[in-house]
């Protein structure tokens, strides 16, 4: 079936630094796009999203990027803080489908003083 | 305050019981969604609601079984018929359109000797 991958599952930075956090999806369908943060013990809380028919969205110190020729999907984080250390799982919607998100295995982000 | 709360956090039970889990939201939801999350892995779907009366099993039904009589409330309950019940579960709830994001629980860790 299709699935959310991730090409890391680990990824640590140095405080201060941009991180970026990878995800390949392999539905071609897939419409919509999440970005969730899991800290230890806790639910998953929204970042971003991205529709299809963009390339980027910007938020607060974060940023998504869509390359749908690629089927890629990467979150940049500016400016890495020690509160960003998490599990960091992207999800995609695909048309026409009545389930909502499909979810990747994750990357857990350390943040390095 | 709007959001969504499960209880307990923590939950333990002996093999052959069955268990149910509390998810009540008070965000005006129509859909409800239950997730499994086992260590270094992502979300699997085990059940979904999108109007009350009314549900579907995810990807990983066997053993659990839901009801949704309330808009708010999505219990659900794993039976002793589930063959490895230890894990995190999660209860997610979403506005069916136009927006797709999920917003989560906090959790509950169940433990299962």
């Amino acid at each position: 079936g299709e699935s959310v991958g991730l090409h890391l599952p680990t990824l640590s930075v140095q405080e201060g630094d941009n991180s970026i956090i990878n995800c390949a999806y392999s539905n071609s369908a897939s419409d919509y796009f999440i970005w969730y943060k899991q800290e230890s013990g806790k639910g998953p809380q929204f970042i971003i999203d991205i529709r299809s028919n963009m390339d980027k969205r910007q938020g607060q110190r974060v940023t998504v990027l869509l390359n749908k020729t690629v089927k890629h999907l990467s979150l940049q984080i500016a400016a890495t803080q020690p509160g960003d250390s998490a599990v960091y799982f992207c999800a995609e919607k695909t048309e026409g489908s009545a389930r909502q998100l499909t979810f990747g295995s994750g990357t857990q982000l350390t943040v390095l003083p | 305050d709007g959001g969504i709360t499960q209880s307990p956090k923590y939950l333990f039970r002996k093999e052959g019981q069955n268990v149910t889990l509390s998810c009540e939201q008070n965000l005006n939801h129509d859909a409800m969604y239950w997730y499994r999350q086992d260590p270094g892995q992502g979300l699997r779907l085990i059940y979904y609601s999108q109007i009350v009366n009314d549900f579907q099993k995810g990807d990983i039904a066997e053993g659990y079984s839901v009801s949704r009589e309330k808009k708010e409330s999505f219990p659900l309950t794993v039976t002793s018929a589930q063959k490895n019940p230890t894990a995190f579960y999660l209860c997610a709830s979403s506005i069916r359109v136009p927006s797709y994001e999920q917003y989560f629980g906090p959790g509950t860790r169940l433990t299962v000797t």
